[in-house]
Order: structure tokens, then sequence, then C-alpha cells
């Protein structure tokens, strides 16, 4: 079945410094794909939408030049959390349409920064 | 706007019994979708189950079911014969049908432990 890939499944950087995430879809295209973000106990909420080729669009409250996403190719998408600070630390998850339905999700990526 | 509530945070279940975890929702579309998740500890996304708002049909997964209410936008799921994997979070999610890219939106969830 359709699956979609996150790397780094945990990363630990300094604040300060800048952390990408990689979400690949590794059987089918995903012109779009999603970006969440799930503070503990909470639930997920989305971050942006990344469409292959164009600019991602953000949602309200979500600072774009702190969280940049780029999709270069119908199977890769990006967020990169720039210029990192602890209150960045959470859980980013992606997903990734094929076709109407169903969204597949990445396993997510535990950032914790010190 | 759409919104998504879950109404219970926590519940527990007997093994073996049945447990049902109530959702509601407000949209002012016709056509959506709507959907069960399930994160267990490890905070994998796993589909539960999906309804299409089109259809009058219950669905149905095995052991997962739901009562689907379009008047009332109550979507609860039923889960049958509990089994101690199915101690999770569970969120329940609205997506619009058509006219957009298709993000879910989320309720807060409801924790749900299985009892030996």
């Amino acid at each position: 079945g359709a699956v979609v890939s996150q790397h780094p499944s945990w990363v630990i950087c300094k604040s300060g410094t800048s952390v990408k995430i990689e979400c690949r879809s590794l059987d089918f295209q995903a012109t779009t794909m999603f970006w969440y973000r799930q503070f503990p106990k909470q639930s997920l909420m989305l971050m942006a939408t990344s469409n292959e080729g164009s600019k991602a669009t953000y949602e309200q409250g979500v600072e774009k030049d702190k969280f940049l996403i780029n999709h270069a190719s119908l199977t890769l998408s990006t967020l990169t959390v720039t210029s990192a600070h602890p209150e960045d630390s959470s859980f980013y998850i992606c997903s990734a349409r094929e076709r109407v339905t169903p969204l597949h999700f990445g396993n997510g990526t535990r950032l914790t920064v010190t | 706007a759409q919104t998504v509530t879950q109404s219970q945070p926590e519940m527990s279940v007997q093994e073996a019994e049945t447990v049902t975890l109530s959702c509601t929702y407000d949209t002012s579309e016709n056509n959506y979708y709507l959907f069960w998740y399930k994160q267990p500890p490890s905070r994998q996304m796993i589909l539960v189950i999906r309804q299409e708002a089109y259809k009058q049909q219950n669905a149905t997964e095995n052991r997962f079911s739901v009562n689907f209410q379009k008047a009332a936008k109550s979507f609860s799921l039923k889960i049958s014969d509990s089994q101690l994997g199915d101690t999770a979070m569970y969120f329940c999610a609205f997506m619009n049908y058509g006219g957009s890219q298709g993000n879910l939106i989320f309720g807060k969830g409801t924790k749900l432990s299985v009892k030996p």
C-alpha cells in the first residue's frame, strides 16, 4: 500500500540552529502534502499545505519565515525549522494525499531544541 | 469554518466489551468525508474507518463501526470486543469533499484505555 516516509524520526538540536525534516511519498505522486504539529497530549494542528512547484499555504499564526516549506518534486516535501528555539520543540507530522482519500501519514518527527 | 468536537477526553473499557466514542462536527458543506484515526503511543496515525457524507449506510471495518447521523452532525465510533491493542488516542476528523486540497480538521481526541 501507499507509504509516506518521514525523516528523521527524532532530532535534538541546539537553540539557534536549523533543522530540516523530509517527507517522501514512496509509491505514489503527491501534488499536495500537509504539515501538522502536535503538542503533548493535544491534537494535530495544520501548519501549512505544501504544493508541488508553488509556494506553500500557511495557516494563520504560523510564521512562514520560521517554518520554510519546499515541495520540489511530486514525491518530496521538506520542512525547515529555522533558528529553532525551545518553544519549537514538538512533534511534526506530514501527510500526503493519494487521489481524494485516504490521507497517508508519515511516522512523525520528534524535535527537541535545547 | 468547520469544527470537530470530541467531548470525551478519556474513556476506559474492559477487554472484550463494547465502547462508543462520540464526535460532533459543524459544517455548512453537504459533501464531505469523516474519519476516525487511531494514534497509539508510537504516535503513528492509523486510519480506522472513514465515511462519505453522501452515503447513508454506516461504515464498518471488522470490530469498528460508526453511527453517522448527518442531520445531527454526529459521527460516533463503536468498538466491539475491545482488545488491549485498541488502547490509544482516537481522533475524529473532517475533510471537505471538493473545492479544497484535502486537509483534515481534527477533534481534540479521546484517550481510550482497554483494561484486562
